[in-house]
């Protein structure tokens, strides 16, 4: 099924480690980006790509990297897990960014550091 | 910078009544709003888009409005069913990014 395929669905990480958050769509897409959702923050954007080979920051970028090499693939990378990045890790895609197409999100990654 | 804020946070209706949740917007210059659906420990599933030249789009029990001079969005579910509970999540996009709501959860009762 077309769609946003995120990997791994759940995840638990010692602080210090480091690890990628795999996000994979087929639908053509330009815009990918991530989001992070906690409780009573909502949902915030970490990276964001217009495009293979352009990627820029959202709101909360400190602690992790991203890179676009391909259209279908945006993968997060966590440098060094710490604590306060337990969270609920979302990808989205749309076709355009800044544009009238909606946002077509993954089922997430839940994330736990201890 | 855009805030989102949707009221009321929480919502518990009996099976059979008519659902209304609100958006609100400070930025009126998006490109749309999308009404999201998300379960406990769940993704996120998009509802209904609402392109910013369009004041409504309506699918099956769902109908959403969008005022852009005003900064408000609603979206109304007819005859809510026990599976409506959910958390509804109002979403206005900007630039290139989604400006998210807290949402409103919304409980219906059998």
């Amino acid at each position: 099924n077309a769609g946003v395929t995120q990997t791994p669905k759940f995840q638990v990480l010692k602080t210090g480690q480091s690890m990628t958050l795999q996000c994979a769509q087929d639908m053509n897409h330009e815009y990918m980006s991530w989001y992070r959702q906690d409780p009573g923050m909502g949902l915030r954007l970490i990276h964001y790509s217009v495009g293979a080979g352009i990627t820029d920051q959202g709101e909360v970028p400190n602690g992790y990297n991203v890179s676009r090499s391909t259209t279908e693939d945006f993968p997060l990378r966590l440098l060094s897990a710490a604590p306060s990045q337990t969270s609920v890790y979302f990808c989205a895609s749309s076709y355009s960014a800044g544009s009238n197409y909606g946002y077509t999100f993954g089922s997430g990654t839940r994330l736990t550091v201890v | 910078k855009q805030e989102v804020t949707q009221i009321p946070a929480a919502l518990s209706v009996p099976e059979g009544e008519n659902l209304v949740l609100n958006c609100s917007f400070t930025d009126s210059a998006i490109y749309n709003l999308q009404w999201f659906r998300q379960d406990p420990g769940k993704g996120l599933t998009s509802l209904l888009l609402i392109q910013s030249s369009q004041r409504e789009q309506t699918s099956g029990r769902l109908n959403a409005s969008l005022d852009k001079s005003s900064g408000r969005s609603t979206l109304y579910i007819a005859a809510s069913q026990p599976g409506d509970s959910a958390t509804y999540l109002c979403a206005a996009s900007n630039d290139y990014k989604l400006s998210f709501g807290a949402g409103t959860t919304v409980t219906v009762r059998a």
